[in-house]
C-alpha cells in the first residue's frame, strides 16, 4: 500500500515570497490533515478536511495560509507571504474514519521542510 | 498552560536500559491515547494505541493510561540503538468519527551501544 506522498521535500525561500506544498493521501482515506511542526515541538494541526470539506481550521493563520482539497483527494497548502516564523516541517496525514474495527490512525507523509530566510 | 505537556527533555541511555516517557494533559474529554515514534527527517508513525484507562503491552513497549490523574506513560524495556528517535504522545477526544490529534512536544531519545 502506497503511503502519503508529499512534495517538495525541501524548500528555501525569502520572507514575503510564496510557497505551495502538495499532498496525496492514502487511497480511500476520507480525512486529510495538515500539521505544522516547528523544530523541537510537536506537530500542531493547521487544517483538517473530511472529503473536500473543512472540519477544523481554527489554528490556520488565514491571513497568509490557505489550503484546498479539490475532489476530496489531493490537497495543496499555500503560504503567501511567508514570514521567518513559518520555518517548519509541514506534515500531511490521512486517516479512515474512527470505528468499524479501525482506530482512526493517522498516517503521515515524510513532510515538507520549509526554511524562510 | 499547554493542553498536553510531555516530559522528560532529551534522554540519553545505554543499550539495555528501561526508558520511561510521560505526558500529562488538562482536557478530561481525551479518551484515545497514542504514542508516535518519529525518526529524523521522517513523519511520525503510530507505535501504541490505547482507549481510556489501563495498560497495553506490545513486545518491549508498554503504554499506561491513568485518566484519573490525566497522565500517560510509555515504557521501553531492553532499549536498543534502533529505538533512538523522537517519541510523541498524542490524544483525541471521544464522540466523533474522525479525530484531530493533539500532540505533546516530543522527547528525543538516544540509546547508545
Amino acid at each position: 500500500e502506497a503511503g502519503v506522498a508529499q512534495s517538495p521535500r525541501y524548500k528555501i525561500i525569502e520572507k514575503r515570497q510564496s510557497v505551495a506544498f502538495w499532498c496525496n493521501p492514502i487511497s480511500g482515506h476520507a480525512t486529510l490533515y495538515w500539521y505544522q511542526q516547528i523544530l523541537g515541538q510537536g506537530p500542531k494541526l493547521l487544517i483538517q478536511f473530511q472529503n473536500n470539506g473543512v472540519v477544523d481550521d481554527s489554528q490556520l493563520p488565514k491571513d497568509r495560509f490557505s489550503a484546498e482539497r479539490l475532489k476530496g483527494v489531493d490537497s495543496t497548502l499555500k503560504i503567501q507571504p511567508a514570514k521567518l516564523e513559518d520555518s517548519a516541517v509541514y506534515l500531511c496525514a490521512s486517516s479512515l474514519a474512527l470505528g468499524a474495527g479501525n482506530t482512526g490512525e493517522l498516517f503521515f507523509g515524510e513532510g515538507s521542510r520549509l526554511t524562510v530566510l | 498552560q499547554k493542553e498536553v505537556e510531555q516530559d522528560p527533555g532529551p534522554l540519553s541511555v545505554p543499550e539495555g536500559a528501561i526508558v520511561s516517557l510521560n505526558c500529562t494533559y488538562s482536557n478530561s474529554a481525551f479518551q484515545y491515547f497514542m504514542w508516535y515514534r518519529q525518526y529524523s527527517r521522517k513523519g511520525p508513525e503510530l507505535l501504541m494505541y490505547t482507549y481510556s484507562s489501563g495498560n497495553k503491552e506490545d513486545g518491549r513497549f508498554t503504554a499506561q493510561v491513568d485518566k484519573s490523574s490525566k497522565y500517560i506513560s510509555l515504557f521501553i524495556r531492553d532499549s536498543q540503538p534502533s529505538d533512538s528517535a523522537t517519541y510523541l504522545c498524542a490524544m483525541r477526544v471521544g464522540g466523533t468519527s474522525y479525530g484531530k490529534l493533539t500532540f505533546g512536544q516530543g522527547t528525543i531519545l538516544t540509546v547508545h551501544p
